[in-house]
């Protein structure tokens, strides 16, 4: 079935460093492809998204490029700060148009001043 | 601007007891999902609707019932608590299926069974 794999957490950056967020999935066909950010005590809410290959989400200076061929969704972000630090789930939406999201299991970034 | 309200925010039960959670939107959204997340396990899908008077199973569906009686409520029911339904439970509503019409979320509803 559908499912994705995203990094073990939590990540421990310094104000101003670089983010990577490893994500990969398995899926048929061409699903589309979320990132999700859960700040403490809150829902989740979409950071961004792409729905074809080669498609580039980007949001509050984050950025996710859809690579078919690794079946990959990396989430980055050039230079982060303490109010990033929240947890990150990437997600998938399966072809067809289902009303299902498939959730990884979540990478919690704690950014230190 | 509430969006989707869960009520109540925390709960403590025994074992046995039963409850409903209550989620409300005020985007007149088509669809509705309760999830619940458990740590190192991300949102697991327990029960959807694609509209008024129709509900779903989602992957894990047992011990839980639903019921959408009103387009803008959507009620999740525990009927016997167990202390594996420990856990924070999440609403969502889109507009519609698919990958256009992102999820909204509320803040979680934390229930702890004793």
């Amino acid at each position: 079935g559908d499912s994705v794999t995203q990094m073990e957490g939590p990540v421990t950056l310094s104000e101003e460093a670089f983010l990577t967020i490893n994500c990969t999935y398995t899926a048929t066909g061409y699903p589309s492809l979320f990132w999700y950010v859960q700040y403490p005590g809150e829902g989740l809410q979409l950071l961004l998204k792409a729905t074809k290959a080669d498609d580039k989400g980007s949001n509050k200076g984050f950025e996710a490029t859809y690579r078919k061929e690794t079946t990959s969704f990396h989430l980055e972000k050039g230079s982060v700060q303490v109010s990033d630090s929240a947890v990150y789930f990437c997600a998938l939406n399966p072809q067809g148009g289902s009303e299902k999201l498939v959730f990884g299991k979540g990478t919690k970034l704690t950014v230190n001043p | 601007n509430a969006g989707v309200t869960q009520t109540p925010k925390f709960r403590v039960l025994k074992t046995g007891q039963s409850m409903t959670l209550l989620c409300a939107q005020d985007m007149n959204h088509e669809y509705m999902y309760w999830y619940r997340q458990d740590p190192g396990m991300g949102l697991r899908l327990i029960h959807y609707s694609v509209g008024e008077g129709t509900t779903a199973k989602g992957e894990v569906p047992d011990g839980y019932n639903v019921s959408r009686l009103k387009k803008q409520n959507f009620l999740l029911g525990l009927e016997s608590a167990a202390p594996s339904q420990t856990s924070v439970y999440f609403c969502a509503s889109s507009k519609s299926g698919g990958p256009n019409q992102p999820q909204h979320f509320g803040d979680g509803t934390r229930l702890s069974i004793l």
